[in-house]
């Protein structure tokens, strides 16, 4: 089984409504990150949390919001999609290993939205 | 803030030939990671390969090197012996080692690589 979970893995939704994507990791992490991913542009940081209590925005958090459920669950919801939120999105994990700046990250396999 | 930039759109290779992805940073930070992913055409985020700052040696895992000119700011991934599998984009990213957002990826734009039988 992956150790790092998103669904649903495809998505088509309609302008104005309200979604949510969700991630669920088994690797025993503490911090868990939301990306998008645009054609010809890397990975951009939405939002990401360090633990349950501690959320923060990233560079492009405007449109969206999130929620850690608990350690190994951390869900990102548009409240009103719109067709520039059509992107790729992933979830991805790091565990503090003590050595700083290696905290490398695992993604989910992704989630592709479409909003029309 | 950090920057990277990987100023190679697309690459071709030759099959079992070697390969280099260039990657630039800009980072105020005195510590931090860089990090290497793979993005094969099914869309999952594969990595392959970690060089810190402080690191006396350049890192290697298996087929995949990483050259780290520090004074220049580069950390360009080496593959040998390409095989057809390696097609795919491969993104550099940096992290920074300190401070209150420590931990965080900001990647490059991406190179295409195709390795051609």
């Amino acid at each position: 089984d992956a150790d790092v979970t998103q669904t649903p893995r495809n998505r088509i939704t309609k302008t104005g409504k309200r979604i949510m994507l969700e991630c669920s990791q088994t690797k025993g992490h503490d911090r868990m990150y939301w990306y998008r991913q645009d054609p010809g542009l890397g990975l951009r940081l939405i939002y990401y949390s360090f633990d349950v209590k501690d959320i923060n925005k990233g560079e492009i958090s405007d449109g969206y919001s999130v929620s850690r459920q608990a350690q190994a669950k951390f869900s990102l919801s548009l409240e009103s999609a719109i067709p520039n939120q059509t992107a790729l999105y992933f979830c991805a994990t790091s565990d503090r290993t003590g050595t700083a700046g290696k905290e490398t990250q695992y993604f989910g396999p992704g989630t592709r939205l479409l909003v029309l | 803030a950090q920057k990277i930039t990987q100023t190679q759109p697309g690459m071709f290779v030759q099959e079992k030939e070697a390969v280099t992805l260039d990657c630039t940073y800009d980072t105020s930070d005195p510590s931090y990671g860089l990090f290497w992913y793979k993005q094969p055409s099914s869309g999952e985020m594969i990595f392959l390969i970690y060089q810190g700052s402080y690191d006396q040696q350049n890192a290697t895992e298996g087929r995949y090197s990483l050259n780290f000119q520090k004074a220049r700011k580069s950390a360009n991934l080496v593959i040998s012996a390409s095989q057809l599998g390696d097609s795919a984009m491969y993104f550099c990213a940096i992290a920074r080692a300190g401070g209150t957002s420590y931990g965080k990826l900001t990647f490059g734009q991406g190179t295409i690589l195709t390795v051609h039988p």
